[in-house]
């Protein structure tokens, strides 16, 4: 089975800096992949970013990065230059071909 | 570009009801999701489809509930006599297959009174 970590329930973070969003996980398949989404107030979930368990290199895209590290299972999302549009619920998830599993989910609320 | 589609995006229902919650995958993926999220908790997943198949479910998936693919584009998740509990938003989602991406639709957000 499955299981994602998310330990920051909540986090404050000012317009144009950086933020670290902590995930960890723990599963014994060999092959999965692991992703970040965000949901808006407005509810809707929105696919930010995928890292492959075999890719070596960590996945970007845009101002999202994904701070793979594979023997630590964790799966960090960093947000740089937060925009005020970035304020939302984030949650890590793992897939195994079948099914995604979800963390708690972490709440970005950027200040002007 | 393609997107996963839902209706209806609001539903109400008194409990024991039955409802049906319809999706439109993207129409090149093949493997078809339902998760719910009850309100301020994880998304949780309920069930896969492949082939016409079920792959995958979970526990709450159990016999109140039901999927079908009636045609070559909608999805249906069916929920036979709703309960208090069943209150949730539920997603569909698609992907190609593998650990691609799933692809989430806006959601429907049920409530049964």
């Amino acid at each position: 089975a499955q299981k994602i970590t998310q330990t920051q329930p909540g986090m404050f973070v000012q317009e144009k800096e950086a933020v670290t969003l902590d995930c960890t996980y723990d599963t014994s398949d060999q092959s999965y992949g692991l992703f970040w989404y965000k949901q808006p107030s407005s509810g809707e979930m929105i696919f930010l970013i995928y890292q492959g368990s075999y890719d070596e290199q960590n996945a970007t895209e845009g101002r999202y990065s994904l701070n793979f590290q594979k023997a630590r299972k964790s799966a960090n999302l960093v947000i740089s230059a937060s925009q005020l549009g970035d304020s939302a619920m984030y949650f890590c998830a793992m897939g195994d071909g079948y099914k995604l599993s979800f963390g708690a989910g972490t709440t970005v609320t950027v200040r002007a | 570009e393609p997107e996963v589609t839902q209706t209806p995006s609001h539903q109400v229902t008194q409990m024991g009801q039955e409802v049906i919650l319809r999706c439109v995958p993207i129409s090149n993926h093949l493997y078809f999701y339902w998760y719910r999220q009850i309100l301020g908790q994880k998304v949780e997943f309920l069930v896969s489809f492949y082939n016409n198949e079920i792959s995958e479910k979970s526990e709450i998936f159990d016999d109140q509930f039901s999927v079908e693919r009636p045609d070559g584009s909608n999805f249906t998740l069916k929920i036979r006599s709703t309960k208090l509990e069943d209150s949730a938003m539920y997603f569909c989602a698609s992907d190609s297959g593998g650990l691609e991406t799933q692809y989430f639709g806006p959601g429907t957000r049920l409530l049964v009174l």
